[in-house]
């Protein structure tokens, strides 16, 4: 497997701007997670899917930022509008819900709002 | 939220050398895990230890858990220049299936 793929890398958009961000689990995984990454807040956890149902969306910061997994292989991000401060290293994970499973994270997707 | 809080924020130390990592947290867990990050790399998972366990090696790790004082430990035995990374401690709280990650550990070992 070729583990949790997120897309894209990087990624520099305006202030304003709509921005999507997409992550694909591993196969046969059940859970999902997106978190966020920043030198002041740390990891933060934003919203996690079990069975493509998101569970737990309490961490999404504000109504501009929302999350679909319209299928198991398959999940977005997005924000609109963004601001400077969404800037952030925004990380995918998935993982299976049996016993002793840690998380498998994606490379993370580096987004800088100016 | 932020739970977990790691000991020393940053530690430096030779090659060969052991390296102990500390992590403290405030609610009741099902599980506790230790990842690592390069830097500009997403994290890796090294280790998952169970409410009801207290010591648990993997390779070159060594981890603790005591629920009653609420804290884990990570030890790194004969370290070498590729352990150079970021180690954070996560819990799983009971009844929760989300981990909440501390604010992590920066190990340095120079060859």
């Amino acid at each position: 497997d070729a583990g949790v793929i997120q897309s894209p890398r990087h990624e520099v958009t305006e202030m304003g701007q709509e921005v999507t961000l997409r992550c694909k689990p591993i196969s046969g995984h059940d859970y999902l997670f997106w978190y966020r990454q920043t030198m002041m807040r740390g990891l933060e956890l934003l919203i996690y899917f079990n069975n493509n149902v998101p569970i737990d969306d309490s961490g999404m910061p504000e109504d501009r930022f929302s999350a679909k997994m319209p299928n198991a292989s398959f999940s977005t991000l997005k924000i609109q509008p963004s601001e400077p401060r969404d800037s952030a290293v925004y990380f995918c994970a998935s993982s299976f819900s049996g016993q002793g499973a840690g998380y498998t994270f994606g490379s993370g997707t580096r987004l800088t709002v100016v | 939220s932020q739970q977990g809080e790691e000991d020393p924020q940053a530690l430096s130390i030779q090659e060969g050398e052991n390296a102990t990592m500390n992590c403290s947290y405030k609610t009741s867990i099902n599980n506790l895990q230790w990842y690592r990050q390069n830097s500009g790399r997403g994290l890796v998972h090294l280790i998952l230890i169970r409410s009801n366990e207290r010591e648990k090696h993997s390779g070159r790790l060594r981890v603790t858990l005591d629920t009653s004082k609420k804290s884990s430990s990570l030890l790194i035995t004969a370290s070498r220049a590729a352990d150079t990374a970021s180690y954070f401690c996560a819990t799983m709280d009971t009844g929760r299936r989300a981990l909440t990650f501390g604010s992590g550990t920066r190990l340095q070992v120079q060859p």
